[in-house]
């Protein structure tokens, strides 16, 4: 059973533009939720989504959003990108109570 | 609300030596606990998760911690650690009755091993 995927990788992005981030949940999984993860803050939960709605949400302003579409894949939007958004990004899936995590997305503003 | 607390930042081990990394939890519910394992430039793994039944929970790669209710503590061991064993090690909670997303994670603990 493949993994979960995040694209793309790695990515570099100017103050003030926006992104768009992508994963793709383990086949079966309906939940997916998005962490960011720096040195100074370590990991962060963002949001969660399940069965296209979201669930849950972290404590991140409204430059932050997602969504999820009805295969399970989801995407995660910065809009008016700050050099502190500067983080590795991480995708989870889960089935019940345990997560599994992408690769991550490695944003660097600047 | 639920806190963790990985009470050292950086543990310096030698190769084959034993290692235990400490965790700490605060929560007023009963919960999950997980150790995750993160190398360079990866994501999460699970290493190992307490859901209940014994307090003592093996996971992948030799390692193995114990649940201690009393003192709110899920600490991770190994008997005796490899060069690939180095990465940062993250433990987390979760509220036993809330979605899995609800996790906190302690501020990781980086491993490293000297030959």
């Amino acid at each position: 059973k493949a993994g979960v995927t995040q694209t793309p990788r790695y990515l570099i992005k100017t103050r003030g533009q926006q992104v768009t981030l992508s994963c793709s949940p383990i086949s079966g999984h309906r939940s997916v939720s998005w962490y960011q993860q720096t040195p100074g803050q370590g990991l962060q939960f963002l949001f969660e989504y399940f069965s296209e709605t979201q669930r849950n949400k972290g404590n991140f302003p409204g430059r932050f959003s997602g969504r999820q579409f009805s295969n399970s894949r989801s995407e995660m939007n910065v809009s008016t990108l700050e050099l502190g958004d500067s983080a590795l990004y991480l995708c989870a899936s889960s089935l019940s109570d345990e997560q599994y995590f992408g690769p991550g997305t490695r944003l660097t503003v600047t | 609300a639920q806190s963790v607390t990985q009470l050292d930042s950086q543990v310096p081990v030698f190769e084959e030596a034993p290692v235990e990394l400490r965790c700490n939890y605060s929560s007023s519910v009963s919960v999950y606990l997980f150790w995750y394992v993160q190398y360079p430039n990866q994501g999460l793994q699970l290493l190992l998760k307490y859901l209940s039944g014994s307090t003592l929970v093996k996971g992948i790669n030799g390692f193995e911690a114990e649940f201690n209710k009393s003192q709110t503590s899920f600490h991770l061991r190994k008997p005796s650690v490899h060069i690939s064993d180095t990465a940062e090690y993250f433990c987390a909670v979760s509220d036993r009755y809330s979605s899995a997303s609800k996790i906190i994670f302690g501020s990781g603990t980086r491993l490293s091993i000297r030959p």
